[in-house]
């Protein structure tokens, strides 16, 4: 059965700190993950995907990928209040474009 | 970039009867959408895959006579919750995919559902 884990946190960081948010998958055939940002009642909103090994930056965002590890990452770089939301963290969930298996998701929080 | 629509965003129905969730892709063509379920401070769980003129596909555990699903066109898909009871009560989200076959999914904005 594929599994994405994400550490729940709460994570908190002060305004302008880079925040660090670390995401585990099982399956290793996977080969693209998805970085969603939701804000309490809202819908998921897209960040960034990744599907390559090493390092992917948009702005203040980047996003790690090991296939090797299983690992992939977001850091969010001078961090702001704004950014205080859950972040999910998704990967491929069968081989139909789209469909998605979530992370359970963590906890951002940027104390100003 | 691609915009899904849900509708409405929120539903306030008695126990017993059946409600219907909308999703529209409006600027692009959705031969595949997504619905999934969200309970509270929890992650998305995919409920099931809506198809364009063929039946949805279903994930373990989702009971296809409860939840309904209907994609009559290139740009709708419909979930209806039938004989809904308190515990139906959650966040549902709908998504689409575009025909590029890209593997992003654009996400409705949801509809939260109260069973009373």
């Amino acid at each position: 059965q594929k599994e994405v884990e994400q550490n729940s946190g709460p994570l908190s960081v002060p305004e302008g700190a880079i925040a660090s948010l670390n995401c585990t998958y099982s399956d290793r055939g996977s080969q693209s993950f998805f970085w969603y940002r939701q804000y309490s009642g809202k819908s998921p909103e897209l960040i960034m995907f990744i599907y390559s090994n090493g390092d992917k930056e948009d702005g203040r965002f980047t996003a790690q990928l090991n296939k090797a590890s299983q690992y992939v990452s977001l850091l969010i770089r001078d961090s702001q209040p704004s950014d205080s939301a859950t972040y999910l963290c998704a990967g491929p969930l069968g081989n139909q474009g789209g469909k998605l298996i979530f992370g359970q998701g963590t906890e951002l929080s940027v104390k100003p | 970039g691609a915009v899904v629509s849900q509708h409405p965003s929120r539903v306030i129905c008695k126990s017993g009867t059946s409600v219907k969730i909308e999703c529209r892709s409006l600027d692009f063509q959705a031969t595949t959408m997504f619905w999934y379920r969200q309970f509270p401070k929890q992650s998305l769980m995919l409920m099931a895959t809506s198809n364009e003129g063929s039946k949805a596909t279903y994930e373990q555990g989702v009971e296809k006579d409860k939840f309904l699903i209907n994609h009559a066109s290139l740009t709708l898909s419909t979930l209806t919750v039938t004989s809904a009871h308190p515990e139906d009560s959650s966040f549902y989200i709908c998504s689409a995919r575009t025909q590029r076959g890209n593997t992003e999914a654009f996400f409705g904005q949801g509809t939260r559902l109260t069973v009373v």
